[in-house]
């Protein structure tokens, strides 16, 4: 069955500092793979997909991914990270139907001062 | 811009009570869904409906029914509220393509 792992509950990081948030899925075919993020209190916002094509998406807000089929994996970065970064982040890919999203349990990002 | 908007952003309801969720998308979506969010579990799809009238469980549909009268509604309810149901609630919906739109959420609290 198809899952969606990421491996870090939370992560801290500086601000101004560059990020990597790891997510690696289990999939029979090329995935359609998305993240997205969650301000306390909030609903999800798509930060971004991909779906072919290059291997390396850029999202809103600065943010990008680089899907690695060698590795299963689709991490998303941020070269500098800004206070208001501090959100909960997951990691989706569709499930083995296509009919909805299965979610990693998301990690949450903290930036020190 | 897709908007999903919930009907509440949070709800107090007793235990035993009889409990609607209500989410509306103004983009003529298909498809659309219901997920509880937990710490530490991330989200769970309850259920989701590709079509009026249409619907088919997703992972953790125990305790809860959909209705989808109108494309644009689709209605959570908990037939008799358990403490065990005191989560967030998602309501997403999805055009043909993969990406789902998710609307702000309502925290249901039963005591």
């Amino acid at each position: 069955a198809q899952s969606v792992t990421q491996p870090d509950i939370h992560i801290t990081v500086s601000e101004g500092a560059s990020l990597e948030l790891r997510c690696n899925y289990s999939y029979g075919a090329t995935p359609y793979l998305f993240w997205y993020v969650q301000s306390p209190g909030q609903g999800l916002q798509l930060l971004l997909k991909y779906f072919s094509g290059d291997t390396l998406v850029q999202g809103i807000k600065g943010f990008e991914a680089e899907f690695k089929r060698s590795q299963s994996s689709f991490n998303l970065r941020k070269p500098s990270v800004h206070w208001s970064d501090a959100a909960e982040y997951f990691c989706a890919a569709p499930n083995q139907a296509g009919t909805a999203l299965i979610f990693g349990k998301g990690t949450t990002l903290s930036v020190s001062s | 811009d897709v908007k999903v908007t919930q009907s509440s952003r949070y709800l107090v309801k007793r235990t035993g009570e009889k409990v609607f969720l209500e989410c509306v998308q103004d983009m003529d979506h298909e498809n659309m869904f219901w997920y509880r969010q937990d710490p530490g579990l991330g989200l769970r799809l309850i259920y989701f409906s590709y079509d009026v009238k249409m619907k088919e469980k997703g992972d953790i549909p125990e305790g809860y029914s959909v209705s989808r009268e109108k494309k644009e509604r689709f209605s959570l309810i908990l037939e008799s509220a358990s403490t065990n149901q005191t989560s967030m609630y998602l309501c997403a919906s999805r055009p043909g393509g993969a990406e789902q739109y998710f609307g702000p959420g309502t925290r249901l609290t039963v005591t």
